[in-house]
């Protein structure tokens, strides 16, 4: 059974930064592209990043280049999802996704049941 | 960058009744379009993908069709599990793959 579960999130301040994480299993995790994906506070999905099964390619949407970095541990079976300067608009549940195919890099067809990041003084 | 817009934004049906949700795209994304359903507390599931092929374990009660920049997800029977968000995201500009505002279907 494919899982995917994300740790890290938690309360930071504006400025500050976190380290989230996202424990694979199930599958072989090295076959995969990976992405992290958010959703503020009852609001809709946004796409976050990508990353290439050896890591050597990476995407991500505009508002947080620079600033986010998606990599990840294939002998540890784990994506990991560097946050820097964060602010408030990033407040969001972050999921792990598995992406089905470097051909469709935009379905993503297991995710995890996410973790909250909050942003605030 | 391409911009997906959902309508209705709550859609109220019935049990037993079908459902007809709507999603636009800013400039045509061919058949790259994906439907996911999201249930309150619950991580997005994959419904249907290539907007017309069902995804592993979904039921034949969901159907999606269209192409270019109109797409319809269509769920002929709604049984009580299905009153959720649906998202549509299309993947044929990547990146970034936009997503839809959403269509929440409730109970009637």
């Amino acid at each position: 059974e494919v899982q995917l579960v994300e740790s890290g999130g938690g309360l930071v301040q504006p400025g500050g930064s976190l380290r989230l994480s996202c424990a694979a299993s199930g599958f072989t995790f090295s076959s995969y592209w990976m992405s992290w994906v958010r959703q503020a506070p009852g609001k809709g999905l946004e796409w976050v990043a990508n990353i290439k099964q050896d890591g050597s390619e990476e995407y991500s949407v505009d508002s947080v280049k620079g600033r986010f970095t998606i990599s990840r541990d294939n002998a540890k079976n784990s994506l990991f999802l560097l946050m820097n300067s964060l602010r408030a608009e990033d407040t969001a549940v972050y999921y792990c996704a598995r992406v089905v195919s470097y051909l469709y890099p935009g379905i993503f067809d297991y995710w995890g049941q996410g973790t909250l990041v909050t942003v605030s003084s | 960058e391409i911009v997906m817009t959902q309508s209705p934004d709550t859609l109220s049906v019935s049990p037993g009744e079908r459902a007809t949700l709507s999603c636009r795209a800013s400039q045509s994304v061919s058949s790259n379009l994906v439907w996911y359903q999201q249930k309150p507390g619950q991580a997005p599931r994959l419904l249907i993908y290539g907007a017309s092929t069902r995804a592993t374990g979904i039921p034949a009660r969901f159907s999606g069709s269209g192409s270019g920049t109109e797409f319809t997800l269509t769920i002929s029977s709604l049984q009580s599990e299905d009153f959720a968000v649906y998202y549509c995201q299309q993947y044929n500009n990547w990146p970034p793959g936009a997503f839809g505002g959403g269509t929440k279907v409730e109970i009637k």
